[in-house]
């Protein structure tokens, strides 16, 4: 059974880069059958995706138009992981970020509050 | 972008009764590969990751109590609680996973009338 764990901040200051870590368990992040995604949720914004990395013989990632100039999502084969980076983060970028697995997200981390804030 | 737009934004249900939730996409969700709507619906909880409830439309995750019923088809699809009970107070998300981005609804919160 796949299972999320995910590790990071939960307050980052205005400008900076907010990074999070979703460690796999049950599956490999290099499976050529997985999708390994990140997804926010606040208030006003409800249920945002962000973006997502996959690999097909090599890496693949996909990214919102909202936050393409600021995110990475990258993967450490290494350790089964994959992680968010946003750059030059503002105070609507507060929310609780998830990691999920899937094409349609079956499988999710915990979630971690983040707050953007001086 | 594929645009999702639920109705109605809130909705008072009795205890027992049926609760319906409306999902509309503005561009067709068929995967012509498998001929399966790439549609999902989420129910989310106060502190807890939102859960995975019906893929394909209307796939019913296993564990998902069978009062929960997906249908639909193209552009416009339909959460079903058959016979409202407590625990089912949350937010419920229609999400579509045909394209990228993935877009979800805005949410339609259900409570007990």
């Amino acid at each position: 059974q796949v299972q999320l764990q995910q590790s990071g901040p939960g307050l980052v200051r205005p400008s900076q880069t907010l990074s999070l870590t979703c460690a796999i368990s049950g599956d490999s992040v290099s499976s050529n059958s997985a999708a390994w995604n990140w997804i926010r949720q606040s208030p006003s914004r409800g249920l945002e995706w962000l973006g997502r990395t996959y690999y097909r013989s090599e890496w693949h990632d996909d990214y919102a138009a909202s936050v393409r100039s600021r995110i990475i999502i990258n993967a450490d084969s290494s350790k089964n992981q994959f992680s968010l980076h946003l750059s030059s983060v503002i105070s609507d970028d507060t929310a609780v970020y998830y990691c999920a697995a899937g094409w349609s997200f079956e499988i999710w981390g915990q979630g971690t509050p983040v707050t953007v804030s001086s | 972008d594929i645009v999702m737009t639920q109705s109605p934004d809130s909705l008072a249900v009795s205890l027992g009764e049926r609760a319906t939730i409306n999902c509309k996409s503005s561009q067709n969700v068929l995967f012509s590969v498998n001929n399966k709507n790439s549609l999902g619906w989420y129910q989310l909880k106060p502190g807890q990751p939102p859960k995975l409830l019906i893929y394909g439309a209307s796939t019913r995750v296993s564990g998902v109590p069978d009062r929960f019923g997906g249908s639909g088809s193209g552009t416009d699809f339909t959460l079903t609680i058959s016979s409202l009970q407590a625990e089912d107070v949350a937010v419920y998300y229609c999400q579509q996973y045909l394209a990228v981005p993935i877009t979800f609804g805005q949410g339609t919160r259900l409570e007990i009338k």
